[in-house]
């Protein structure tokens, strides 16, 4: 059974702060990774992708692959309270599914 | 921006009811998958379409269960005879053709939520 195991949270970081999301996989031959944001209700919005080893950087936003450790990570930085929400990360499992960890509830606090 | 976009909002049906769900993905993309997300748990892949026939599905895609392409923008979810327990939220998504064998990035739909009473 593959598996995307992430820590549920709450992870709570004062805002401004580096908030840093982490996620372990189990198929080492996956290839593409990805991390959505998730805001109650809604659908899952994408942020990032990321398919080779090393940092990727857009915006505030920095996704971190290591595929030896099977571990793919996304740092905040200058958190701000918008950016509370569910960060799910997704990796695919066939060339044509991509299965979900159950996300880390972020929360930026004042 | 191109979005995918899902109708209706929100489904309501009594247990043994047919429903279709709606989606319109963004037009030039080829590849079609419906997900679920039952409230407070994580999102489950159903299906995926390419080429006008199912690639790959999973366990919970039963018998109860289809997919079509009626026309060149419209994708459709049917599930035959609802069951409470198939009360969720339905996420459409699509994605360019991916390459070498590795997944595109999916872009996911606003969602039906589906209420079996």
């Amino acid at each position: 059974q593959k598996e995307v195991e992430q820590n549920s949270g709450p992870l709570s970081v004062p805002e401004g702060a580096i908030a840093s999301l982490n996620c372990t996989y189990s198929d080492r031959v996956s290839q593409s990774f990805f991390w959505y944001r998730q805001y109650s209700g809604k659908s899952p919005e994408l942020i990032m992708s990321i398919y080779s080893n090393g940092d990727k950087e857009d915006g505030r936003f920095t996704a971190q692959l290591n595929k030896a450790s099977q571990y793919v990570s996304l740092l905040i930085r200058d958190s701000q309270p918008s950016d509370s929400a569910t960060y799910l990360c997704a990796v695919d499992s066939s060339a044509s599914k991509i299965i979900f960890g159950s996300g880390t509830r972020l929360s930026i606090r004042p | 921006e191109p979005e995918v976009t899902q109708t209706p909002s929100h489904q309501v049906t009594q247990m043994g009811q047919e429903v279709i769900l709606r989606c319109v993905p963004i037009s030039n993309h080829l590849y079609f998958y419906w997900y679920r997300q039952i409230l407070g748990q994580k999102v489950e892949f159903l299906v995926s379409f390419y080429n006008n026939e199912i690639s790959e599905k999973s366990e919970i895609f039963d018998d109860q269960f289809s997919v079509e392409r009626p026309d060149g923008s419209n994708f459709t979810l049917k599930i035959r005879s609802t069951k409470l327990e198939d009360s969720a939220m339905y996420f459409c998504a699509s994605s360019e053709a991916g390459a070498s064998g590795s997944t595109d990035t999916q872009y996911f739909g606003p969602g039906t939520r589906l209420t079996v009473l």
